[in-house]
């Protein structure tokens, strides 16, 4: 059982489209990251909400954490080709010195 | 600052065959994890240091992976004997623990294994 489900797994949309991709859980956590990985390297941090309720803004991209902290969403605006990436969830159940558990991540390709 | 560094950047070897994965992690840096990425499972984290101490390895997957940090400045990632199933992508990432919660975990480029 994953303890971070993510969906949709595969997205593949228009540039100047919208989108929301979603992180699940029914555990709580300390912390959530999304970070971003392109094929052949490793994940980049975007990301880290720690509130409950908390809402960030990274140019077109808003992140949001559940009030809960169990889930937390990440909305594109104007989707552009350079969106296109392997975006994943990840929470940290205990403090900051801990191991991060990843969901299985979102495939985004953004089609000019 | 070169990031972390990995190394091999591809492996390729036989079933049986000892195989060593290494990790420079960014100096100054107290934390050091490692992963493994497939495409059926996704992410999981292996093990982490703090401070170059083990503090979990229960996502080890068995007796045949042995992790070591005998410096701060350097990690090992061991499997022996290596089977077709360890095929993956591996993953080395450090961090600056500082307790606040918002730390950032940098990932190097990985070791793509294949066990033939």
């Amino acid at each position: 059982t994953q303890l971070l489900e993510q969906s949709p797994q595969f997205l593949s949309i228009q540039e100047g489209e919208n989108l929301t991709v979603y992180c699940n859980s029914s555990s709580v956590f300390s912390s959530l990251q999304w970070y971003r990985q392109e094929p052949g390297e490793g994940p980049v941090l975007l990301v880290t909400v720690v509130t409950g309720g908390e809402v960030k803004k990274l140019k077109r991209l808003t992140f949001q954490f559940g009030d809960a902290r169990k889930d937390s969403s990440l909305h594109i605006t104007a989707a552009q080709p350079g969106d296109t990436g392997l975006y994943l969830c990840a929470g940290a159940l205990g403090g900051g010195a801990d191991g991060l558990t990843f969901g299985k991540g979102t495939h985004l390709i953004i089609q000019p | 600052d070169a990031g972390v560094i990995q190394s091999p950047r591809h492996e390729v070897t036989e079933m049986g065959q000892e195989v060593t994965l290494r990790c420079k992690p960014i100096s100054g840096h107290n934390s050091l994890f490692w992963y493994r990425q497939t495409m059926m499972r996704g992410l999981e984290l292996l093990i982490y240091f703090n401070n170059n101490v083990p503090i979990d390895d229960s996502g080890m997957p068995e007796d045949r992976f042995s992790a070591k940090m005998p410096n701060a400045s350097f990690s090992t990632l061991k499997i022996q004997p290596s089977e077709p199933r360890d095929s993956a992508v591996y993953f080395c990432a450090s961090s600056l623990i500082s307790g606040t919660g918002r730390e950032t975990q940098y990932f190097g480029p990985g070791t793509r294994l294949l066990v033939l």
